[in-house]
Protein backbone atom coordinates (compact mmCIF):
# COMPACT_ATOMS: atom_id res chain seq x y z
CA UNK A 1 0.00 0.00 0.00
CA UNK A 2 1.11 3.82 -0.02
CA UNK A 3 0.62 4.27 3.29
CA UNK A 4 2.79 3.77 6.13
CA UNK A 5 3.04 0.34 7.55
CA UNK A 6 3.33 -0.68 11.12
CA UNK A 7 4.28 -4.29 12.21
CA UNK A 8 3.39 -6.18 14.12
CA UNK A 9 -0.25 -5.04 14.83
CA UNK A 10 -0.40 -6.47 18.63
CA UNK A 11 2.45 -7.70 20.59
CA UNK A 12 2.46 -9.57 23.59
CA UNK A 13 5.29 -10.11 25.32
CA UNK A 14 6.66 -10.57 29.45
CA UNK A 15 8.11 -8.59 31.54
CA UNK A 16 11.81 -8.45 30.92
CA UNK A 17 11.91 -9.75 27.26
CA UNK A 18 12.93 -7.55 24.43
CA UNK A 19 10.83 -6.44 21.53
CA UNK A 20 11.27 -5.15 18.07
CA UNK A 21 8.59 -3.08 16.19
CA UNK A 22 9.25 -1.98 12.31
CA UNK A 23 7.92 0.68 10.83
CA UNK A 24 8.02 1.27 6.50
CA UNK A 25 7.03 4.71 5.65
CA UNK A 26 6.11 6.28 2.96
CA UNK A 27 8.25 6.01 -0.20
CA UNK A 28 10.24 8.95 -0.80
CA UNK A 29 9.34 10.54 2.78
CA UNK A 30 13.18 11.43 4.59
CA UNK A 31 11.85 12.17 7.90
CA UNK A 32 10.42 9.26 10.18
CA UNK A 33 8.95 9.96 13.51
CA UNK A 34 7.61 7.08 16.94
CA UNK A 35 5.66 8.41 18.75
CA UNK A 36 4.09 6.55 21.93
CA UNK A 37 0.16 6.99 22.87
CA UNK A 38 -1.15 5.81 26.32
CA UNK A 39 -5.05 5.01 26.63
CA UNK A 40 -6.53 8.46 26.51
CA UNK A 41 -3.68 10.45 25.91
CA UNK A 42 -2.22 12.14 22.93
CA UNK A 43 0.62 11.14 20.95
CA UNK A 44 3.71 11.41 22.85
CA UNK A 45 7.40 12.06 20.39
CA UNK A 46 9.99 9.99 21.06
CA UNK A 47 12.46 9.79 18.68
CA UNK A 48 12.64 11.54 14.91
CA UNK A 49 15.05 10.79 11.39
CA UNK A 50 16.14 12.93 9.33
CA UNK A 51 17.25 10.33 6.70
CA UNK A 52 19.53 7.46 8.86
CA UNK A 53 20.91 9.46 11.82
CA UNK A 54 18.32 10.48 14.56
CA UNK A 55 17.72 14.15 14.49
CA UNK A 56 15.94 13.94 17.73
CA UNK A 57 15.84 11.59 20.02
CA UNK A 58 14.96 13.65 23.50
CA UNK A 59 11.93 11.79 23.77
CA UNK A 60 13.36 8.32 24.22
CA UNK A 61 11.91 7.64 28.04
CA UNK A 62 15.43 5.99 29.04
CA UNK A 63 18.43 3.88 27.40
CA UNK A 64 15.96 1.14 27.12
CA UNK A 65 14.52 2.57 24.30
CA UNK A 66 16.50 2.43 21.21
CA UNK A 67 15.62 2.96 17.45
CA UNK A 68 17.83 2.63 14.09
CA UNK A 69 17.04 3.38 10.53
CA UNK A 70 19.93 2.04 8.35
CA UNK A 71 19.27 2.83 5.23
CA UNK A 72 17.18 6.14 5.42
CA UNK A 73 13.71 3.89 4.78
CA UNK A 74 12.51 1.28 7.37
CA UNK A 75 12.65 2.03 10.95
CA UNK A 76 12.60 -0.09 13.94
CA UNK A 77 12.12 0.75 17.22
CA UNK A 78 13.87 -1.60 20.00
CA UNK A 79 13.24 -2.01 23.30
CA UNK A 80 15.23 -3.89 26.24
CA UNK A 81 14.00 -5.52 29.38
CA UNK A 82 10.60 -4.64 28.73
CA UNK A 83 8.57 -3.31 31.94
CA UNK A 84 4.39 -3.49 32.27
CA UNK A 85 4.57 0.51 32.22
CA UNK A 86 5.41 0.12 28.14
CA UNK A 87 2.23 -1.17 27.88
CA UNK A 88 0.99 1.56 25.04
CA UNK A 89 0.11 2.08 21.08
CA UNK A 90 3.50 2.99 19.46
CA UNK A 91 2.69 5.03 16.44
CA UNK A 92 5.33 5.71 13.55
CA UNK A 93 4.95 8.37 11.26
CA UNK A 94 6.61 10.12 7.93
CA UNK A 95 6.81 13.12 6.59
CA UNK A 96 8.07 14.75 3.17
CA UNK A 97 9.22 17.68 4.62
CA UNK A 98 10.70 17.15 8.29
CA UNK A 99 11.07 19.12 10.71
CA UNK A 100 7.36 19.36 12.23
CA UNK A 101 6.09 19.51 8.47
CA UNK A 102 2.78 17.23 8.25
CA UNK A 103 2.91 13.82 9.32
CA UNK A 104 1.33 10.62 8.11
CA UNK A 105 0.63 8.37 10.72
CA UNK A 106 0.39 4.42 10.32
CA UNK A 107 -2.05 2.44 12.85
CA UNK A 108 0.18 1.86 15.22
CA UNK A 109 1.70 -1.32 17.04
CA UNK A 110 -0.22 -1.84 20.22
CA UNK A 111 2.05 -3.45 22.93
CA UNK A 112 1.25 -5.43 26.12
CA UNK A 113 3.55 -5.86 28.79
CA UNK A 114 2.07 -8.90 31.09
CA UNK B 1 8.92 21.44 28.30
CA UNK B 2 5.94 22.38 25.82
CA UNK B 3 2.54 21.36 26.74
CA UNK B 4 -0.96 22.07 24.79
CA UNK B 5 -4.14 22.63 26.40
CA UNK B 6 -7.37 21.13 24.32
CA UNK B 7 -10.67 21.78 25.16
CA UNK B 8 -13.11 20.26 25.53
CA UNK B 9 -12.22 16.79 26.81
CA UNK B 10 -15.04 15.40 25.23
CA UNK B 11 -18.53 16.88 23.45
CA UNK B 12 -21.49 15.29 22.59
CA UNK B 13 -23.05 16.10 19.47
CA UNK B 14 -26.59 16.13 17.44
CA UNK B 15 -26.44 15.60 13.92
CA UNK B 16 -26.77 19.19 12.12
CA UNK B 17 -25.40 20.78 14.97
CA UNK B 18 -22.22 22.86 15.09
CA UNK B 19 -18.90 21.68 17.01
CA UNK B 20 -15.81 23.97 18.18
CA UNK B 21 -12.57 22.67 20.24
CA UNK B 22 -9.24 24.91 21.19
CA UNK B 23 -6.13 24.59 21.55
CA UNK B 24 -3.69 26.61 23.46
CA UNK B 25 -0.32 26.62 24.45
CA UNK B 26 2.08 28.80 26.43
CA UNK B 27 4.68 28.34 23.83
CA UNK B 28 5.00 30.07 20.04
CA UNK B 29 4.78 27.40 17.58
CA UNK B 30 5.22 27.79 13.89
CA UNK B 31 2.57 25.27 12.63
CA UNK B 32 -0.48 23.70 14.12
CA UNK B 33 -2.12 20.87 12.76
CA UNK B 34 -5.67 18.92 13.45
CA UNK B 35 -5.78 15.32 13.58
CA UNK B 36 -8.65 12.86 13.51
CA UNK B 37 -8.38 9.90 15.32
CA UNK B 38 -10.91 6.37 14.49
CA UNK B 39 -10.31 3.63 17.28
CA UNK B 40 -7.28 1.23 16.82
CA UNK B 41 -6.47 3.79 13.76
CA UNK B 42 -3.49 5.83 13.83
CA UNK B 43 -4.23 9.97 13.48
CA UNK B 44 -4.94 11.60 10.01
CA UNK B 45 -4.82 14.83 8.70
CA UNK B 46 -7.35 17.29 8.80
CA UNK B 47 -6.06 20.73 8.19
CA UNK B 48 -2.23 22.01 8.22
CA UNK B 49 -1.87 25.66 9.22
CA UNK B 50 1.64 27.95 8.99
CA UNK B 51 0.68 31.65 8.95
CA UNK B 52 -0.38 33.14 12.04
CA UNK B 53 -3.72 34.59 11.72
CA UNK B 54 -4.56 32.01 8.94
CA UNK B 55 -7.85 30.51 8.38
CA UNK B 56 -8.30 27.46 5.95
CA UNK B 57 -11.29 25.06 5.29
CA UNK B 58 -11.28 21.63 4.56
CA UNK B 59 -15.36 21.06 3.48
CA UNK B 60 -17.24 21.12 6.51
CA UNK B 61 -13.93 21.67 8.70
CA UNK B 62 -12.22 25.43 9.38
CA UNK B 63 -9.65 25.88 11.57
CA UNK B 64 -7.60 29.06 12.65
CA UNK B 65 -3.75 29.91 13.64
CA UNK B 66 -3.82 32.45 16.20
CA UNK B 67 -2.65 35.13 15.69
CA UNK B 68 -0.32 34.91 18.67
CA UNK B 69 0.78 31.76 17.53
CA UNK B 70 -0.49 29.92 20.70
CA UNK B 71 -3.67 29.22 19.92
CA UNK B 72 -5.92 27.80 16.94
CA UNK B 73 -9.70 26.60 16.77
CA UNK B 74 -10.96 23.75 14.76
CA UNK B 75 -14.93 24.08 13.82
CA UNK B 76 -17.49 21.67 12.50
CA UNK B 77 -20.29 22.85 10.57
CA UNK B 78 -23.44 20.67 10.17
CA UNK B 79 -21.97 17.66 12.08
CA UNK B 80 -22.79 14.30 11.14
CA UNK B 81 -22.38 10.30 12.81
CA UNK B 82 -19.05 9.99 11.06
CA UNK B 83 -17.39 12.70 12.32
CA UNK B 84 -17.63 11.03 16.24
CA UNK B 85 -13.93 10.13 16.97
CA UNK B 86 -10.72 11.78 18.58
CA UNK B 87 -9.84 15.43 17.41
CA UNK B 88 -6.19 16.48 18.22
CA UNK B 89 -4.91 19.70 18.08
CA UNK B 90 -0.48 19.95 17.63
CA UNK B 91 2.15 22.52 17.58
CA UNK B 92 5.00 22.53 15.40
CA UNK B 93 8.13 24.14 14.40
CA UNK B 94 8.71 25.48 18.46
CA UNK B 95 11.32 25.11 20.61
CA UNK B 96 11.20 21.46 20.09
CA UNK B 97 12.11 19.88 16.76
CA UNK B 98 8.62 17.77 16.59
CA UNK B 99 4.86 17.83 16.95
CA UNK B 100 3.10 18.45 20.05
CA UNK B 101 0.13 17.08 20.61
CA UNK B 102 -2.87 17.62 23.26
CA UNK B 103 -5.13 15.42 24.32
CA UNK B 104 -7.11 15.05 22.89
CA UNK B 105 -11.45 16.01 21.86
CA UNK B 106 -13.43 13.36 22.17
CA UNK B 107 -16.94 13.54 19.86
CA UNK B 108 -19.76 11.44 20.66
CA UNK B 109 -23.47 11.11 19.26
CA UNK B 110 -25.40 12.33 21.65
CA UNK B 111 -27.80 9.73 23.14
Amino acid sequence: GAGVSQTPSNKVTEKGKYVELRCDPISGHTALYWYRQSLGQGPEFLIYFQGTGAADDSGLPNDRFFAVRPEGSVSTLKIQRTERGDSAVYLCASSPQGFAGELFFGEGSRLTVL
Amino acid sequence: GQQLNQSPQSMFIQEGEDVSMNCTSSSIFNTWLWYKQDPGEGPVLLIALYKAGELTSNGRLTAQFGITRKDSFLNISASIPSDVGIYFCAGGGGSQGNLIFGKGTKLSVKP
